[in-house]
Parts: structure tokens; sequence; C-alpha cells
């Protein structure tokens, strides 16, 4: 199973917003709407910002939004501030054997 | 509230063995629906997943790497097991369990760098 496919990083000034997208295949994103992203500050360990495709656990802004149009998943991030600078990784599940497959991660810089 | 962690060795040699136990408190392994998870993550690199024990003993394994894992549990001490045969430079990560329930892996534990190296 291919990783899924994340920009390698963005970047946005504070109070701006970005969108990092996700792009997987029908077998992964594009059958089930089982997408999570994961935001990772250094030496810590992923936390979930997103899952279900666009639910928000509780704690997270609602700055965080997600959504999904056909095998592409996207992650916008609104208001930027300065401690969202991190990587984020999506994740999908992908059927019986494969449980979760990650993206490559995208470098977020607020600049 | 769920906390995990990791124990083990954080340095073995190429060939050997890599065993890794992951101790948690504020879940059951005997609920319905609950499993527990090992996800790596190569320095630099994106986390991979590597094996699921859920409550009910049902194992899942990476395809690209099931015939070198093991995992188990232990219920009755909130610990769960994985096993890595065959070590190889190429397998040092952080080495990440984390609660899974329904299709999420969350929270994750802190982590631990294992690297293999002669």
């Amino acid at each position: 199973q291919s990783a899924l496919t994340q920009p390698r990083s963005v970047s946005g000034s504070p109070g701006q917003s970005v969108t990092i997208s996700c792009t997987g295949t029908s077998s992964d994103v594009g059958a089930y709407n089982y997408v999570s992203w994961y935001q990772q500050h250094p030496g810590k360990a992923p936390k979930v910002v997103i899952y279900d495709v666009s639910k928000r656990p509780s704690g997270v802004p609602d700055r965080f939004s997600g959504s999904k149009s056909g095998n592409t998943a996207s992650l916008t991030i609104s208001g930027l501030q300065a401690e969202d600078e991190a990587d984020y990784y999506c994740c999908s599940y992908a059927g019986y054997y494969i449980l979760a497959v990650f993206g490559g991660g995208t470098k977020l810089t607020v600049l | 509230q769920i906390t995990l962690k990791e124990s083990g060795p954080t340095l073995v040699k190429p060939t050997q063995t890599l065993t890794l136990t992951c101790t948690f408190s504020g879940f059951s392994l005997s609920t319905s629906g609950v499993g527990v998870g090992w996800i790596r993550q190569p320095p630099g690199k994106a986390p991979e997943w590597l094996a699921v024990v859920y409550w009910d003993d049902d194992k899942r394994y990476s395809q690209a790497l099931k015939t070198r894992l093991t995992i188990t549990k232990d219920t009755s001490k909130n610990q769960v097991v994985l096993t890595m045969t065959n070590m190889d430079p190429v397998d040092t990560a952080t080495y990440y369990c984390a609660h899974r329930r329904a299709w999420l892996f969350d929270p994750w534990g802190q982590g631990i760098l294992v690297t293999v190296s002669s």
C-alpha cells in the first residue's frame, strides 16, 4: 500500500488560512470516511486534530476543519497562530488488512 | 484519562529480536471495540502502522512486515507486547503504541527511539 500524497510544506502568516491536501486512491481515502489528521510538534507524539474526515476531538480549536472530495481529503486551518507550526499527517483506513495508511507529512510554517 | 507508555531496549544489534512493551491505563482491553496498536516513525519520516490487537484477541499486521511481527496482550496487566524479529538498521525508528477506538489511533504514547546498530 502506497503512502498518501501530501505537499511537503505549506506556509502562511498569522491570521491567514492554509489548506493541506491528502491524495489517496479509491481503495483508501475514496472508499471510506475514516480519514484522520495528526499534528506533531518536534520531539512529541502525534496528536489527532480531525477524525472521520471532519470531526474535531474535544479540546481542538474550531479553527481546524476537515473535508473530503473523491480520493482527496483536506485539512484547513483558519486564523493561523504561531503554535500551529508543526508537521501534519493524514491517515486513512484502507480495509480489513490495512488498518492505517499515512501520508508523507506536511510541514506547516507560520511566517 | 487514557495514557500509554512504551518500554524496551533503545539499542539492538542487527539480526536480533526486538521486544517492546506498552503499559496503559485509563481503559480496559476487555472492553468491546477497544484495541492497542503499534506505529513506528523513522527519523524525519512519516509514521507507519505495524500491528493492532483488539479486545477479542483479533490481531492485524502490516502486510509488509507480518512475517516479522507478533503482538500479544495481557489484559490483567494492562500490557501489550510487540516483537519484531531480524532487526535491521532500516528499522531504526521511534516506536509508539496507541489506543485504538473505531478507526482511530488516539492517544499515542510518548514513543521510544530504537536504534539498530552493531
